[in-house]
């Protein structure tokens, strides 16, 4: 089966950076997505890892080690905006290559 | 291009009722698939499609049912409506060059 773990919720002060973890144990392991959604809309692409290491872009940078099962989601600079749910995906092998979904992290940044 | 368009937005039904959620996209993707959303349990796949004339269940495939006959449209169908259906359904789409996933804007039903 799949198991993928990420906080509930988290808030942030305006201007810090936060760091959003997520845990996964499944069954094969091709990469793992980070998602954006803000609420009442659709969620969106933010990073894809397949090798381990820390892929940086822009304000936001996404880590893997694929030997833990680990990832995060790294935000700096926070802004406002950056109110939304974070959501982890790992994609498994098989024929469809559809990813397995986390229940997504609530972030809420305030000034 | 849309990219990945739903309809309708909004939908109200009642206990028994049937209906079809749309969903099409016009990036030619291969794959597309039905995700339903509840508080606190993330995106659950409903039903999925790797090509025209092929579909496939995914994790909570119960009262849905799905068919793919072009490569534009995947629409979902609700046959009898239950309370537990009540959510938000989002489609999504991915070609065949990337793994990322599009989504469309979302259908939001209550089943009363």
């Amino acid at each position: 089966g799949q198991n993928i773990d990420q906080p509930t919720e988290m808030t942030a002060t305006e201007g810090a950076i936060v760091q959003i973890n997520c845990t996964y144990q499944t069954s094969g392991f091709n990469g793992l997505f980070w998602y954006q959604q803000h609420a009442g809309e659709a969620p969106t692409f933010l990073s894809y890892n397949v090798l381990d290491g820390l892929e940086e872009k822009g304000r936001f940078s996404s880590f893997l080690s694929r030997s833990k099962g680990y990832s995060y989601l790294l935000l700096k600079e926070l802004q406002m905006k950056d109110s939304a749910s974070y959501l982890c995906a790992v994609l498994t092998p098989g024929g469809s290559y559809i990813p397995t979904f986390g229940r997504g992290t609530s972030l809420i940044v305030h000034p | 291009n849309a990219g990945v368009t739903q309809t309708p937005k909004f939908q109200v039904l009642k206990t028994g009722q049937s209906m079809t959620l749309q969903c099409a996209q016009d990036m030619n993707h291969e794959y597309m698939s039905w995700y339903r959303q509840d508080p606190g349990m993330g995106l659950r796949l409903i039903h999925y499609s790797v090509g025209a004339g092929i579909t496939d269940q995914g994790e909570v495939p119960n009262g849905y049912n799905v068919s793919r006959s072009t490569t534009e449209d995947f629409p979902l169908r609700l046959l009898s409506a239950a309370p537990s259906q009540t959510s938000v359904y989002f489609c999504a789409s991915r070609g065949t060059e990337s793994y990322e996933q599009y989504f469309g804007p979302g259908t939001r039903l209550t089943v009363t």
